[in-house]
């Protein structure tokens, strides 16, 4: 089992550019989410699905849209990428069900400039 | 105040030594506790959780809770180089619900 992927490892924006990232599990969890990273800040909920075809913002949804495509893939889009956005992003997955131990792809690196 | 704090260290113990890591909070409806690792340019994996007080062993790490003190301890003995990560503490309700991590803290194991 591959786990949580994440596509693109690294990318490089200019402001004002749009992008999705991409995230699929195959372990067969209801429930998905999308996190940013931040030196000093930790990890903050941008979005979460807690189902198929439902989504849910989280702290920090400014900027952000996201589509549960299927039970098995969740994207993040940037709209209109601004410098604060530049972050490591993550995407993670849970059953759903307690203790609902969430499990996490290895991350996007990106970089507005 | 909040929810979940932890030292964001660095903390830097020398091989073979043990480590304490800790984390305290506010919400008395957490109920399950779970510490995560995180590698540099990696993401969070989870170490192991524990259901309300009590204390958890998986071979040289140690998982505890006090509810009533609302503060939650990792111990690792025998601490190796490899051990230098982020760990992160996080928590959730009865029913896996209002998941929140705390900041991490970076450690650091010298040779």
């Amino acid at each position: 089992n591959a786990g949580v992927t994440q596509t693109p490892k690294f990318q490089v924006l200019k402001t004002g550019q749009s992008m999705t990232l991409q995230c699929a599990q195959d372990m067969n969890h209801n429930s998905m989410y999308w996190y940013r990273q931040d030196p000093g800040m930790g990890l903050r909920l941008i979005y979460y699905s807690a189902s198929e075809g439902t989504t849910d913002k989280g702290e920090v949804p400014n900027g952000y849209n996201v589509s549960r495509l299927n039970k098995r893939e969740f994207s993040l889009r940037l709209e209109s990428a601004a410098p604060s956005q530049t972050s490591v992003y993550f995407c993670a997955s849970s059953a759903g069900l307690p203790p609902n131990t969430q499990y996490f792809g290895p991350g996007t690196r990106l970089t507005v400039l | 105040q909040k929810e979940v704090e932890q030292d964001p260290g660095p903390l830097s113990v020398p091989e073979g030594a043990i480590v304490s890591l800790n984390c305290t909070y506010s919400n008395s409806a957490f109920q399950y506790f779970m510490w995560y690792r995180q590698y540099s340019r990696k993401g969070p994996e989870l170490l192991m959780y524990t259901y309300s007080s009590g204390n958890k062993e998986d071979g040289r790490f140690t998982a505890q809770v006090d509810k009533s003190s609302k503060y939650i301890s990792l111990f690792i003995r025998d601490s190796q180089p490899s051990d230098s990560a982020t760990y992160l503490c996080a928590m959730s309700d009865n029913y896996g619900q209002n998941f929140v991590f705390g900041p991490g803290t970076r450690l650091s194991v010298l040779p």
